[in-house]
């Protein structure tokens, strides 16, 4: 069971670059999330799904989009880079109450 | 702002003693909680959560205790090992609505 998987593990993009982290679960969650950790401090909510075909922002969404075209996938895609969004990217699911599974991370540099 | 938040940003103990993190959330109405664990360079570990019709959850070392009085929430971990050291967070759900975390306490155990 590999659970929540995200891709890639790393990556530096320049300025103005676009790029799609991948983000796929194997555990038949309807509820998925995207989060953003900077250095040092707590996750901030980006975008989030309850289900195929739904999404909404979350607290910091501006300079991404999402789909849900499939239970299993929520990718983030990042348009027109930015320093600003250099960070550590997270991906979540849940069944709703009780535990959320993270991925390990999405480390992205931009420069 | 944030509802919820951390009252200490790090904490040291000594390997065997007792640590207690605490979390202070404003939102009253919030009915679900979670304490993660994270790592360095790893995703967020779910460790134990509490529903608000409780005030004591215990799990493997760990105690959650959940005091809505005074909206406040604690995590105990008995005879703190090496291995604990992280970032703890706690964070709070309102009816299925994405977790909000707090910025987190760096826990430290001295050898």
């Amino acid at each position: 069971n590999a659970g929540v998987t995200q891709t890639p593990k790393f990556r530096i993009l320049k300025i103005g670059q676009s790029m799609t982290l991948q983000c796929t679960q194997d555990m038949n969650h309807n509820y998925m999330y995207w989060y953003r950790q900077d250095p040092g401090m707590g996750l901030k909510l980006i975008y989030y799904s309850v289900g195929a075909g739904i999404t909404d922002k979350g607290e910091v969404p501006n300079g991404y989009n999402v789909s849900r075209s499939t239970t299993e996938d929520f990718p983030l895609r990042l348009e027109l880079a930015a320093p600003s969004q250099t960070s550590v990217y997270f991906c979540a699911s849940t069944e709703g109450k009780g535990a959320t599974f993270f991925g390990q991370g999405t480390r992205l540099t931009v420069v | 702002g944030e509802s919820v938040g951390l009252h200490l940003p790090t904490l040291s103990v000594q390997e065997g003693d007792n640590s207690i993190i605490n979390c202070a959330y404003s939102n009253s109405a919030s009915d679900y909680f979670i304490w993660y664990k994270q790592e360095s360079g790893k995703g967020p570990q779910f460790i134990i959560d509490i529903r608000s019709n409780m005030d004591k959850r215990q799990g493997q070392r760990v105690t959650v205790l959940l005091n809505k009085t005074v909206k406040h929430l604690s995590l105990q971990i008995a005879a703190t090992q090496p291995g604990d050291s992280a970032v703890y967070f706690c964070a709070e759900i309102l009816r299925n609505t994405p977790l909000v975390f707090g910025k987190g306490t760096r826990l430290s155990v001295i050898a």
